[in-house]
C-alpha cells in the first residue's frame, strides 16, 4: 500500500534553534518528493520538490534531503523563526504520468520565543 | 505569482442542502484538483480535471460531483450535504506536465449542521 509517514507528529522548539522533520515512504513507482508548509487555516505552500536523483535541496533556511534507497526524507530548518510555526507535509508523487500524490499527515511545529 | 482563489473561507450549511464550492486559477493551468483535509488523515483527493469538461474520480468521490466549464474554474458540488462532509476543502492547480508543482488555494472551512 502506498503510504507516507511523518515523525514526529508535533514538535516544540525555541526561536533560533534548528530542527529536523522526518518522512518515510513506501510508494512505488517513485516520481518525486515534495515538502509543503501549511500555516493554520491556509492552503499548503511548496518548499521543495526533489526527484530520485537529487539528494539535497535548499530553499532559504529549509534544506530537504532524500535517500531513495532507504525511502527516507528529512526537512531541516535552520535558525528557526516564529513564522516557521506551521504544519509541514511530506508528499510523494507516485506516478510519472499523472499528478497522483500521496500525502503524509504532517508534523505540527511550534516555535516559541 | 500563481493565484488560486476559493469563493469562501468559511461556510455553514444545513444537512440536505446543495453546496457549491468555487475555485478559480489565473495561470492558465490545465490541471485542477479538489481535496479535503481532516485531522490525522492528511489531504485526500476527491476529484481532478485535466481539461475543460473533463473530470476524473479521486480516492473519495462519493457524495461529491464537479464541474469544469471553463479552464480557469473548477467547482465542487455537494448534492445533499451531510455532517460527515464537514471538513476543510482545498483546491489546487498545476501546469499540464505530469509531476508539476501543485498550487493550492486558501481553503474553505465547511461546517454542515
Amino acid at each position: 500500500k502506498n503510504q507516507v509517514e511523518q515523525s514526529p507528529q508535533s514538535l516544540i522548539i525555541l526561536e533560533g534553534k534548528n530542527c529536523t522533520l522526518q518522512c518515510n515512504y513506501t510508494v512505488s513507482p517513485f516520481s518525486n518528493l515534495r515538502w509543503y508548509k501549511q500555516d493554520t487555516g491556509r492552503g499548503p505552500v511548496s518548499l521543495t520538490i526533489m526527484t530520485f536523483s537529487e539528494n539535497t535541496k535548499s530553499n532559504g533556511r529549509y534544506t530537504a534531503t532524500l535517500d531513495a534507497d532507504t525511502k527516507q526524507s528529512s526537512l531541516h530548518i535552520t535558525a528557526s523563526q516564529l513564522s516557521d510555526s506551521a504544519s509541514y507535509i511530506c508528499v510523494v508523487s507516485a506516478d510519472y504520468n499523472t499528478d497522483k500524490l500521496i500525502f503524509g499527515t504532517g508534523t505540527r511545529l511550534q516555535v516559541f520565543p | 505569482d500563481v493565484k488560486v482563489t476559493q469563493s469562501s473561507r468559511y461556510l455553514v450549511k444545513r444537512t440536505g442542502e446543495k453546496v457549491f464550492l468555487e475555485c478559480v486559477q489565473d495561470m492558465d493551468h490545465e490541471n485542477m484538483f479538489w481535496y479535503r483535509q481532516d485531522p490525522g488523515l492528511g489531504l485526500r483527493l476527491i476529484y481532478f480535471s485535466y481539461d475543460v469538461k473533463m473530470k476524473e474520480k479521486g480516492d473519495i468521490p462519493e457524495g461529491y460531483s464537479v464541474s469544469r466549464e471553463k479552464k480557469e474554474r473548477f467547482s465542487l458540488i455537494l448534492e445533499s450535504a451531510s455532517t460527515n462532509q464537514t471538513s476543510m476543502y482545498l483546491c489546487a492547480s498545476s501546469p499540464g506536465l505530469a509531476g508539476g508543482e501543485q498550487y493550492f488555494g486558501p481553503g474553505t472551512r465547511l461546517t454542515v449542521t
